[in-house]
């Protein structure tokens, strides 16, 4: 079964619009984390933001700003006020794993190709 | 932030020849490092974990004959690809945790290498 689902596999915005990359997630861990990962053409992986499963508050990075539900288990970036340079491919990752064992395995969703217009 | 590389970048090489990747910590020690490999337009696929000074752990349906890792030295992974194939060709990528301190939870990734296999 997939443990990471992106149902989007492009979106597009406006510059300085604000915009919703969606994830789901499926485990049976009580201790897991949350990331999104943001590739741009060159190839790299870009952090941009990381969700604990403990944590209370949704994660906010600058203009990132993580929507935990962990009811619904679903962990959705909003973008805000996007810019061109936001145009890449963002996936969302969860690590698994106990927290006593050490091992940061991730699992990463099929992506979501966002393309911002001017 | 920490940084990680990878050597070489881009590699093509002839079927039947083996190719070696680095991925080097540059500015941290890595205690434990990830291999990823992506086709284009796909995820990321874990292949190996490796842990300084152990023998690396694979994941299923990952040939371990076929990549060869070496996690010598805590700023050096090796990822050595055996007689490669045209299918082999994909982009090869690296990832590096600083510590076993389970709390930290950033994986830090290399820029990538591309492999073509003509």
């Amino acid at each position: 079964a997939q443990k990471i689902t992106q149902t989007q596999p492009g979106m597009f915005v406006q510059e300085k619009e604000a915009v919703t990359l969606d994830c789901t997630y499926d485990t049976s861990d009580q201790s897991y984390g949350l990331f999104w990962y943001k590739q741009p053409s060159s190839g790299e992986m870009i952090f941009l933001i990381y969700q604990g499963s403990y944590d209370e508050q949704n994660a906010t990075e600058g203009r990132y700003s993580l929507n935990f539900q962990k009811a619904r288990k679903s962990a959705n970036l909003v973008i805000s006020a996007s810019q061109l340079g936001d145009s890449a491919m963002y996936f969302c990752a969860m690590r698994e794993g106990e927290m006593n064992t050490g091992f940061q395995k991730l699992v990463f969703g099929t992506g979501t190709r966002l393309l911002v217009s001017p | 932030g920490a940084v990680v590389s990878q050597h070489p970048s881009r590699v093509i090489c002839k079927s039947g020849t083996s190719v070696k990747i680095e991925c080097r910590s540059l500015d941290f020690q890595a205690t434990t490092m990830f291999w990823y490999r992506q086709f284009p337009k796909q995820s990321l696929m874990l292949m190996a974990t490796s842990n300084e000074g152990s023998k690396a752990t694979y994941e299923q349906g990952v040939e371990k004959d076929k990549f060869l890792i070496n996690h010598a030295s805590l700023t050096l992974s090796t990822l050595t690809v055996t007689s490669a194939h045209p299918e082999d060709s994909s982009f090869y990528i690296c990832s590096a945790s600083a510590t076993r301190d389970v709390s930290s939870y950033e994986q830090y990734f290399g820029p990538g290498t591309r492999l073509t296999v003509t």
